[in-house]
């Protein structure tokens, strides 16, 4: 059974940059139709996407946090990484790693990717405070 | 960005009772949406995909519908473990988005 593992410090101070990993087990990192992903629910609140990786490297970022965001995938160890920077008070939130199901429609006027999260990590809280 | 609307914020209900929640999206979707439940303290769960799939290992008491803009959560005869909260997301466009979420509330 697949199961995703959040890992990370769980305190960031402001300014600075947070890193979590989610380490995928009980199955490949390299299969398809999977793209791997973030999302984040700030203490009493609902669900922001942060954004996804193919293990192919291809990303898709939300635009209201693509200019400090990056999410790397790493094949060898199974794993793929969040980083987020410059954090405020704003940032503090639960973060779930999370697989994304679906798939890309190709038409003449485009392509158009589909996939909706069918497997959630645990979470892992990160506080940012000095 | 898509915004999705859900209603209503808050429900009460009792364990046999039939509910349904909907969710509005501000532009057609398709039926690109899904639905998941969240109980306190636990990370959120697939029950529909593509608006009326049943996710597997979901109870046949859960169905979704609809397409477009309007959708509809339905649970039949609830359950004492029913009673969480409940999110829509579109994943027609990016970003993906996601409701404000609806608690169903004994």
């Amino acid at each position: 059974q697949l199961q995703l593992q959040e890992s990370g410090p769980g305190l960031v101070r402001p300014s600075e940059a947070l890193s979590l990993t989610c380490t995928v087990s009980g199955g490949s990192i390299n299969s398809s139709p999977y793209y791997w992903g973030w999302i984040r629910q700030p203490p009493g609140k609902g669900l922001e996407w942060i954004g996804y990786i193919y293990y192919s490297g291809t990303t898709y970022y939300n635009p209201s946090l693509q200019s400090r965001v990056t999410i790397s995938v790493d094949t060898s160890k199974n794993r793929f990484s969040l980083k987020l920077t410059s954090v405020t008070a704003a940032d503090t939130a639960v973060y779930y790693c999370a697989r994304h199901l679906g798939s890309t429609i190709f038409r003449r006027s485009g392509t158009y990717p589909h996939y909706y999260t069918d497997v959630w990590g645990n979470g892992t809280t990160v506080t940012v405070s000095s | 960005d898509i915004r999705m609307t859900q209603s209503p914020s808050t429900l009460s209900a009792s364990v046999g009772d039939r509910v349904s929640i909907t969710c509005r999206a501000s532009q057609s979707i398709s039926t690109w949406l899904a639905w998941f439940q969240q109980t306190p303290g636990k990370a959120p769960k697939l029950l529909i995909y593509q608006a009326s799939n049943l996710h597997s290992g979901v109870p046949s008491r859960f169905s979704g519908s609809g397409s477009g803009t309007d959708f509809t959560l339905t649970i039949t005869s609830l359950q004492p473990d029913d009673f969480a909260t409940y999110y829509c997301q579109q994943y027609d466009s990016y970003p993906y988005t996601f409701g404000q979420g609806s608690n169903l509330e004994i």
